[in-house]
């Protein structure tokens, strides 16, 4: 079964940091492209970033840029995105989403983590 | 502000059909790029409904269609039923980073 398990999320300070995990099975992760997508309370999707199967390339969205990082360990199928600086608007569930190399759309889902940004 | 346009609400009763619209610009939809669809039911993560426009992955009954034309794309329902009252997104690529539109939620009345 293809599978997609987010860990990390919580109630963190603003200024404060937070590391997302994302553990995968079912599928060749090292073949897909990972990403990020958030989800802010009563709103819409929002990506956040994307990293290559090899690392080689990494995507920020201009609001993370600086303040975020996405990396991966293919070894451990494992996606992470370490978030510094965070601020009250981070406040978001937030899904790790797989894609084809080469394609543009996000399948498979992860079913989210929540992170709250909060004094 | 989202990159892709979708009307914030569409209705319709069981058995109807009803359209959803994804409005881009010349640097996402009217550049080529594919434009692909998602549902998210209620308290859910999302979930792949359409590819490259108008492909359906494997389970996903044939009364969900898209198209796409020049700067826009549709989604298009037949046959509504209760279980269809989800939101859906629309989804682009623009220039090393990837668009969703702002939701459209469906209600079956």
């Amino acid at each position: 079964e293809v599978q997609l398990v987010e860990s990390g999320g919580g109630l963190v300070k603003p200024g404060g940091s937070l590391r997302l995990s994302c553990a995968a099975s079912g599928f060749t992760f090292s073949s897909y492209s990972m990403n990020w997508v958030r989800q802010a309370p009563g709103k819409g999707l929002e990506w956040v970033s994307s990293i290559s199967s090899s690392s080689t390339y990494i995507y920020y969205a201009d609001s993370v840029k600086g303040r975020f990082t996405n990396s991966r360990d293919n070894a451990k199928n494992s996606l992470f995105l370490q978030m510094n600086s965070l601020r009250a608007e981070d406040t978001a569930v937030y899904y790790c989403a797989g894609r084809t190399s080469g394609q543009n759309w996000f399948d498979p889902w992860g079913q989210g983590t929540l992170v709250t940004v909060s004094s | 502000q989202s990159v892709l346009t979708q009307p914030p609400s569409v209705s319709g009763a069981p058995g109807q059909r009803v359209t959803i619209s994804c409005t881009g610009s010349s640097s996402n939809i009217g550049a080529g790029y594919d434009v692909h669809w998602y549902q998210q039911l209620p308290g859910t993560a999302p979930k792949l409904l359409i590819y490259g426009n108008s492909n359906r992955p494997s389970g996903v009954p044939d009364r969900f269609s898209g198209s796409k034309s020049g700067t826009s794309a549709s989604l298009a329902i037949t046959g509504l039923q209760a279980e269809d009252e989800a939101d859906y997104y629309c989804q682009s690529y623009d220039t090393s980073r990837w668009v969703f539109g702002g939701g459209t939620k469906l209600t079956v009345l």
